[in-house]
């Protein structure tokens, strides 16, 4: 089936720094999503993306469809306190009634004092 | 507009054991889904609904059953539970066509 490739697994930085993230998936998709899960909740959506090479900015977001659409990339700028999370991709192809949305494994974000 | 919810919070279970866990939106939206979370491994779909009166397995169905009671309503049963289904369930909804899923706050399950 298809698998999403996240990494990485958790990250350890400084308050003020940039983080950057990625999923690659061996299959292609049409749209790719970026989440963002804070303790004791569910996930919710930060970024999404439809289009091969485009680049999308949320805040201090930004994310990237790769151009083999088998990739994308999330970078935060200039990392807070609340940025503390999991940080999911996600990939969706709409192929007739199939609907579903592949996870990858999750990117902790922790934010050192 | 309460979103998604989802009952109960907790749950502990003997092994063996069966119950169902509840969702329910407000929000009118045809696909519903439920997704279970264990460490290192992010969001698995278990099963989902395209809409009222359909239901397709996901990656992990086995162990599980599903009922799409209608339109706002997609419940999700564990027959006999086993350890190995300890887990954070999610439960979410979404428009046709649409990307952006709506989370409930999980139900946190504890099997024996």
């Amino acid at each position: 089936g298809q698998q999403l490739n996240q990494s990485p697994q958790s990250m350890f930085i400084q308050e003020g720094e940039d983080v950057s993230m990625n999923c690659t998936s061996s299959s292609i998709f049409n749209t790719w999503l970026w989440y963002k899960q804070d303790p004791g909740e569910g996930p919710v959506l930060l970024i999404a993306l439809y289009k091969a090479g485009e680049l999308t900015s949320n805040g201090r977001l930004t994310a990237q469809f790769g151009i083999t659409r088998k990739d994308s990339f999330l970078n935060i700028s200039a990392s807070i306190p609340s940025d503390v999370g999991i940080y999911f991709c996600a990939g969706q192809l709409r192929v007739r009634r199939d609907d579903k949305i592949i996870f990858g494994k999750g990117t902790r974000l922790h934010i050192l004092p | 507009n309460a979103g998604v919810t989802q009952t109960p919070k907790f749950q502990v279970l003997k092994t063996g054991q069966s119950m169902t866990l509840q969702c329910a939106q407000d929000m009118n939206h045809n696909s519903m889904y439920w997704y279970r979370q264990d460490p290192g491994m992010g969001l698995r779909l278990i099963y989902y609904s395209a809409s009222e009166g359909t239901t397709d397995k996901g990656e992990v169905p086995n162990g599980y059953n599903v009922s799409r009671l209608n339109k706002r309503e997609f419940s999700l049963r564990l027959e006999s539970a086993a350890p190995s289904q300890t887990s954070v369930y999610f439960c979410a909804s979404k428009k046709p066509s649409a990307d952006t899923q709506y989370f409930g706050p999980g139900t946190r399950l504890t099997v024996l």
